[in-house]
């Protein structure tokens, strides 16, 4: 079974740090590009980054470019996305996701999501 | 940036009815690179549709998408109890990759 399992959720404070995890299963990890995506409160889906089969290239929203670093562990079927200097809008559910052969064919593989509170 | 606008906001339709949402860009969508998710509350987005009209595997065929440049629509035929959730529009290509905000298809 092709499956994503995220790490849990956590609360951190703003300005902190926190590393998300994803475990893959079920199908060639070193394949594919994979992506973060977030559930952002009452504002709906948004694209936060991208890192390529091989880790060499990696694209982030604005928002985060400098504060967040996506990375992969092929060796361990691992996906990463160290979050630093953490602000309240960084609220949400995030989604580690598979990409599709080529990245023709949209988003098919999503995570369970871990859910990231930044609160005081 | 590629900026998708979806509309309506809010959908209310009873079973049975046919339920029309829409999602245009801000420019033309590279390729027709537009795919539809379906997401309920407590769980992760479905992919629905990629490439503006090729229904994802194991979609039922009362889903369809269409459009190309810069309109695309989603068409449910005939809604199934199952189908009440937020369904958003996602174009895959150009960087970065933007979601539309979302339309909530509720139970009438």
């Amino acid at each position: 079974e092709v499956q994503l399992v995220q790490s849990g959720g956590v609360v951190v404070q703003p300005g902190g740090s926190l590393r998300l995890s994803c475990a893959a299963s079920g199908f060639t990890f070193d394949d594919y590009s994979m992506h973060w995506v977030r559930l952002v409160p009452g504002k709906g889906l948004e694209w936060v980054s991208l890192i390529s089969w091989d880790g060499d290239d990696a694209y982030y929203i604005e928002s985060v470019k400098g504060r967040f670093t996506i990375s992969r562990d092929n060796s361990k079927n691992s996906l990463y996305l160290q979050m630093n200097s953490l602000r309240t809008e960084d609220t949400a559910v995030y989604y580690c996701v598979k990409d599709t052969s080529g990245g023709y064919y949209g988003l098919d593989v999503w995570g369970q999501g871990t859910t990231v509170t930044v609160s005081s | 940036e590629i900026v998708l606008t979806q509309s309506p906001g809010t959908l209310s339709l009873s079973p049975g009815e046919r339920a029309t949402l829409s999602c245009r860009a801000s420019q033309s969508v590279s390729n027709n690179y537009l795919a539809w998710y379906q997401q309920k509350p407590g769980q992760a987005p479905r992919l629905l549709i990629y490439t503006a009209s090729h229904r994802a595997t194991g979609i039922p065929d009362r889903f369809s998408g269409s459009g190309s440049g810069t309109d695309f629509t989603l068409t449910i035929s005939r809604l199934e109890p199952e189908d009440f959730a937020v369904y958003s529009c996602q174009q895959y290509g150009d960087l970065p990759r933007t979601f539309g905000q979302g339309t909530k298809v509720e139970m009438k």
